[in-house]
């Protein structure tokens, strides 16, 4: 099975900082990976996600990058805003298509 | 609109009983999940159904089943409440693989 890991539990960054929260996974045969942010009180909500032929993607101040030959994949943050104060989870999906979520790692933004 | 909308959003009750979490989407998605989060956020897939497939987490207690009156809607029931069953419980969606959509989920506590 599919095990997914991020590095911290909790990253704490000044306003306006770059924000790169990490994670790792287990299964080689993975091929689609998904960031999620989830405020106080919310569900997860979809950031980013990259597919396995991709090693990055660019989305509105966010950047998933994809190491396939270390299976680490992480999500940088520019000018990391106090709104940006959530949760996030990487999670992991291959052929069964259910995603396998990493425990979460919360990003505190100090103003 | 909601895209994926989960009733009740706060569940207490006593050991024992039996509930009924309600999920419905509005997305065409052709395939549900139910996940569990505990107190430290960790989510872990419970089921996941489309018209054609039920495929059960192994180790989700028999107590806890899932109801599809169409592929809209997937309800969670759970008999025999345990004190551990408390915990935020978040409805999802997804067409195939991908466009993943959480509900905000319902907090169940057992007392």
């Amino acid at each position: 099975g599919e095990s997914v890991g991020l590095h911290l539990p909790t990253l704490s960054v000044q306003e306006g900082d770059n924000s790169i929260i990490n994670c790792a996974y287990s299964n080689s045969a993975s091929d689609y990976f998904i960031w999620y942010k989830q405020e106080s009180g919310k569900g997860p909500q979809f950031i980013i996600d990259i597919r396995s032929n991709m090693d990055k993607r660019q989305g509105q101040r966010v950047t998933v990058l994809l190491n396939k030959t270390v299976k680490h994949l992480s999500l940088q943050i520019a000018a990391t805003q106090p709104g940006d104060s959530a949760v996030y989870f990487c999670a992991v999906s291959g052929g069964s298509y259910i995603p396998t979520f990493g425990r979460g790692t919360s990003l505190i933004v100090h103003p | 609109d909601t895209a994926v909308s989960q009733t009740p959003k706060y569940l207490v009750t006593q050991m024992g009983n039996d509930k009924s979490i309600k999920c419905e989407q509005n997305l065409g998605h052709d395939t549900m999940y139910w996940y569990k989060q505990d107190s430290k956020k960790f989510l872990k897939i419970m089921f996941s159904y489309n018209n054609k497939e039920l495929i059960i987490n192994e180790t989700v207690p028999n107590r806890f089943s899932p109801k599809s009156p169409d592929k809209a809607h997937l309800n969670l029931h759970i008999n025999s409440l345990e004190l551990g069953d408390s915990a935020v419980y978040f409805c999802a969606s997804s067409q195939g693989g991908s466009g993943y959509t959480f509900g905000s989920g319902t907090r169940l506590t057992v007392v």
